[in-house]
């Protein structure tokens, strides 16, 4: 079965900080793993996903993610954060086999003081 | 521009009412998805879908069931709604590619 954990249920930074948000990962067989964003009172939009290939994956916004099979991780980073970047955000696993289907992190809460 | 459209933003349903959710995609998508979401649970799947009339059930199907007549609208129906059924509903399709399509989500309060 698959799993994942997001670690901190809210992360604060300053403008222009690094923005850091951990999620790790529990798969039996490879993984395909995403990043999702919500703003309030919407839906989840796709920032980024690995599936094959390269392990650091480029998204949306300025954002990236590495995928760390060793350490079955998959954090997402952006170098400078911006207010707007202020949202909830979803680290998902879905297995590379059959119908799998999405499963997701409890959720960070990004909040991006001035 | 592609979408999943939720026909409600917000509903207001009183306990025991029997309550609809629809849901419509525009992108020919095979797989339709019904999660809730919940403060610090994040977003947990009630039932999927790979086909028309096809429904498999996810996490937590208990008190709901779904029906996909047609590719492009896959309804979720609680029985008799209870306050414990009180979220944020949140539609989804995907196709090949494993990357879902989110709708904006229907906020449902049963009282």
């Amino acid at each position: 079965a698959q799993s994942v954990t997001q670690l901190g249920s809210h992360v604060s930074v300053s403008e222009g900080a690094l923005v850091l948000l951990r999620c790790n990962y529990s798969s039996s067989v490879p993984p395909y793993l995403f990043w999702y964003v919500q703003y309030p009172n919407q839906g989840l939009q796709l920032l980024l996903k690995y599936t094959t290939g390269a392990t650091l994956v480029k998204g949306i916004n300025g954002f990236e993610a590495e995928f760390k099979k060793s350490e079955t991780s998959f954090h997402l980073t952006k170098p400078s954060a911006h207010m707007s970047d202020a949202a909830e955000y979803f680290c998902a696993v879905s297995e590379d086999s059959g119908y799998s289907t999405l499963t997701f992190g409890k959720g960070t809460m990004l909040l991006v003081s001035p | 521009d592609v979408k999943v459209t939720q026909s409600s933003r917000y509903l207001v349903k009183r306990t025991g009412e029997k309550v609809f959710l629809e849901c419509v995609q525009d992108m020919d998508h095979e797989n339709m998805f019904w999660y809730r979401q919940d403060p610090g649970l994040g977003l947990r799947l009630i039932y999927f879908s790979y086909d028309v009339k096809m429904k498999e059930k996810g996490d937590i199907p208990e008190g709901y069931s779904v029906s996909r007549e047609k590719k492009e609208r896959f309804s979720l129906i609680l029985e008799s709604a209870s306050t414990n059924q009180t979220s944020m509903y949140l539609c989804a399709s995907s196709g090949r590619g494993r990357s879902y399509t989110f709708g904006s989500g229907t906020r449902l309060t049963v009282v």
